[in-house]
């Protein structure tokens, strides 16, 4: 199972909402990653979780909280967020340490109104 | 950090000709360049990735070269095909992190 599954495809909330996106793999591997990517830009580092402990934050806002409650699990929770914060989210894992593919899930596209 | 740049944005090219991407690296540490590719509305899939210990890979259709002296790599793809339409993205991996740091993006298409 080279897959990383990502749930919901698509969301739409309001600003005063709570929402959270959930990512799941069962390849083992030990580094989980969000992205987020607006159209026609790459992908834009969020989090880096190593062995389910959060190892890089990119200077992301607190409105977005990272959690890995496991190995196989990444969830993003989202609080009041902004229209700008409207984007595809992808989460991606690889194995541990350097040198190695890191595989994608399919995205969920969020848009905030 | 890593800085990855990338050239060009956009190349259209003819069915069956050969298309170049061209990227950059700043952090002289960075030891691994993958190569995805990703296709409208898709994820972003890994087609070939390269080790700094290495100059040359090549993949059927698709190679990739890495000059570390001068901290650039490229991207070949030889006969391409209709299918080979999509945004190409270089990237590095910096040394201390688990981290990837992409490039800007080439879009890519192919003319029948």
């Amino acid at each position: 199972d080279t897959e990383v599954t990502q749930t919901p495809k698509h969301l739409v909330m309001g600003m005063t909402n709570k929402k959270s996106l959930k990512c799941e793999q069962h390849m083992g591997h030990r580094a989980m990653y969000w992205y987020k990517q607006k159209a026609k830009k790459p992908p834009e580092l969020m989090f880096v979780y190593s062995y389910e402990k959060l190892s890089i934050n990119e200077s992301v806002p607190s409105r977005f909280s990272p959690e890995c409650p496991n190995s196989s699990l990444l969830n993003l929770h989202l609080h009041a967020l902004q229209p700008e914060d409207s984007a595809l989210y992808l989460c991606a894992s690889s194995q541990q340490g350097w040198e190695t593919e890191a595989f994608f899930g399919q995205g969920t596209r969020l848009t905030v109104v | 950090g890593e800085n990855v740049e990338q050239h060009p944005s956009t190349l259209s090219v003819q069915e069956g000709d050969s298309a170049v991407i061209k990227c950059t690296y700043s952090d002289s540490a960075s030891n691994y360049f993958p190569w995805y590719k990703q296709e409208l509305g898709k994820r972003p899939q890994l087609i070939i990735d390269i080790r700094s210990n290495v100059g040359e890979k090549k993949d059927q259709r698709i190679a990739v070269t890495l000059n570390k002296t001068a901290k650039h790599f490229s991207l070949h793809i030889t006969e391409t095909q209709p299918e080979d339409s999509a945004v190409y993205f270089c990237a590095a991996q910096e040394s201390s992190a688990s981290k990837i740091i992409f490039g800007s993006g080439t879009r890519l298409s192919i003319r029948p």
